[in-house]
């Protein structure tokens, strides 16, 4: 069984920082592109980066360029975000996702249950 | 970037109901395109993919379609369990962009 489990996320003032991981298990974690994707309170859904199987390769919303790092072990099975800079506007629920499709980053098939970052002094 | 105009933003429906939900993509992108159903607190779960295949477990009452920029999500015959948020999401490139979502309730 596919499971991703997040953890990292709570309150930090603006400008502070955050480390996000996301655990997973159930499938061959170093053949499959991962990505995050966030929603703050009562939105939509913003797609925030993507690294390839390997790490090679990262891609970030324009939103999150040069705040946030996205990076993986795949020894340790674990996605991470590295979240900088961070501004009110950051608050919001951080989804990782296990993706397929296209290039590899196309669509979300698995999906953890979150983890609420709030962005506030 | 690639906008993708989602409508409409909610509807009414009743058990039983055929209901038709659009996503319009701002440019070409060929049939890179999902459907996730989110229900309150719960993370999005992929429904669709590639336009019109079906996921491994989601139900044979959900299907989709694409002709040329405009997709669509239909529930042929809507069930207690479909009352949620549905979103479209294009995988066609970076960066990967949303629909603003749809929200199915209760008539």
């Amino acid at each position: 069984e596919v499971q991703l489990l997040e953890s990292g996320g709570g309150l930090v003032q603006p400008g502070g920082s955050l480390r996000l991981s996301c655990a997973a298990s159930g499938f061959t974690f170093s053949s499959y592109a991962m990505s995050w994707v966030r929603q703050a309170p009562g939105k939509g859904l913003e797609w925030v980066s993507a690294v390839n199987n390997n790490g090679g390769s990262a891609f970030y919303a324009d939103s999150v360029k040069g705040r946030f790092t996205i990076s993986r072990d795949n020894s340790k099975n674990t996605l991470y975000l590295q979240m900088n800079s961070l501004r009110a506007e950051d608050t919001a629920v951080y989804y990782c996702a296990k993706t397929f499709g296209g290039s590899g980053y196309s669509y979300g098939d698995y999906w953890g249950q979150g983890t609420l970052v709030t962005v506030s002094s | 970037d690639i906008q993708m105009t989602q409508s409409p933003s909610s509807v009414s429906a009743s058990v039983g109901d055929r209901v038709t939900i659009t996503c319009r993509a701002s440019q070409g992108i060929n049939s890179w395109l999902a459907w996730y159903q989110q229900k309150p607190g719960k993370a999005p779960n992929l429904l669709i993919y590639t336009a019109s295949s079906l996921q491994s477990g989601a139900p044979s009452r959900f299907s989709g379609f694409r002709s040329g920029t405009d997709f669509t999500l239909t529930i042929s015959s809507l069930q207690p369990e479909d009352f949620a948020t549905y979103y479209c999401q294009q995988g066609n490139s970076f960066p990967l962009t949303f629909g603003g979502g749809t929200k199915v309730e209760i008539k």
